[in-house]
């Protein structure tokens, strides 16, 4: 059983670009959560999809959007680029987020370096 | 904006020592979630811990947690050389019928042979 899978696992983009970062859950999963992570910092929630619609948002801009296929697939996308975006970008997958005590499995994650 | 903060920021153990890290938070709960990363790569769940249960174990970790004090610990008994990682707790909140995860800044752990 393949677990979440992201590519891709590397990515340098200039200023003012755009990237956009792809997401597989793990087989069975229909709900797709992204991080952000700063070097020496934990994650920091993004926005969360289900049933193809972004359920919660966090504190980041609107450059910063997504989007869940019916296969519950999910992309990231960031536009005009700013030296501060470089990060890991993480994935996490989990079961319907109707039920509580719910565990999220994580991808290796995308490396973006911003130049 | 971060929710649980870890302590200490870094330890460092030698083979054979237990390690313990704490995480302290600010907000009502329904679960704490301790994770590993290795090498800045991908985040692995090592436990849940529910609201209401005070302690759990798993191989040779223990969680306890003390929802009076918004306070959780990892113990990780009989340390080994591959548990050198960083290790996060996480707060789930349940925000709004859906369940996002909140990090602390995590603990760096350095187990030497």
């Amino acid at each position: 059983d393949a677990g979440v899978t992201q590519s891709p696992t590397h990515l340098i983009k200039t200023r003012g670009q755009q990237v956009t970062l792809r997401c597989s859950p793990k087989s069975g999963h229909d709900t797709v959560s992204w991080y952000q992570q700063a070097l020496g910092q934990g994650p920091q929630f993004i926005f969360q999809y289900y049933e193809e619609e972004e359920r919660q948002r966090g504190n980041f801009p609107d450059r910063f959007s997504g989007h869940q296929f019916p296969n519950y697939s999910s992309e990231l996308n960031v536009n005009a680029l700013l030296l501060g975006d470089s990060a890991l970008y993480l994935c996490a997958s989990s079961l319907s987020p109707t039920g509580m005590n719910t565990e999220a499995f994580f991808g290796q994650g995308t490396r973006l370096t911003v130049v | 904006s971060q929710q649980g903060e870890e302590d200490p920021q870094a330890l460092s153990i030698q083979e054979g020592e237990n390690a313990t890290m704490n995480c302290s938070y600010k907000t009502s709960i329904n679960n704490l979630q301790w994770y590993r990363q290795n090498s800045g790569r991908g985040l692995v769940h090592l436990i849940l811990i529910r609201s209401n249960e005070r302690e759990k174990h798993s191989g040779r970790l223990r969680v306890t947690l003390d929802t009076s004090k918004k306070s959780s610990s990892l113990l990780i008994t009989a340390s080994r050389a591959a548990d050198t990682a960083s290790y996060f707790c996480a707060t789930d909140g349940w925000n709004s019928g859906y369940s996002t995860l909140t990090f602390g800044k995590g603990t760096m752990l350095l187990v030497s042979p």
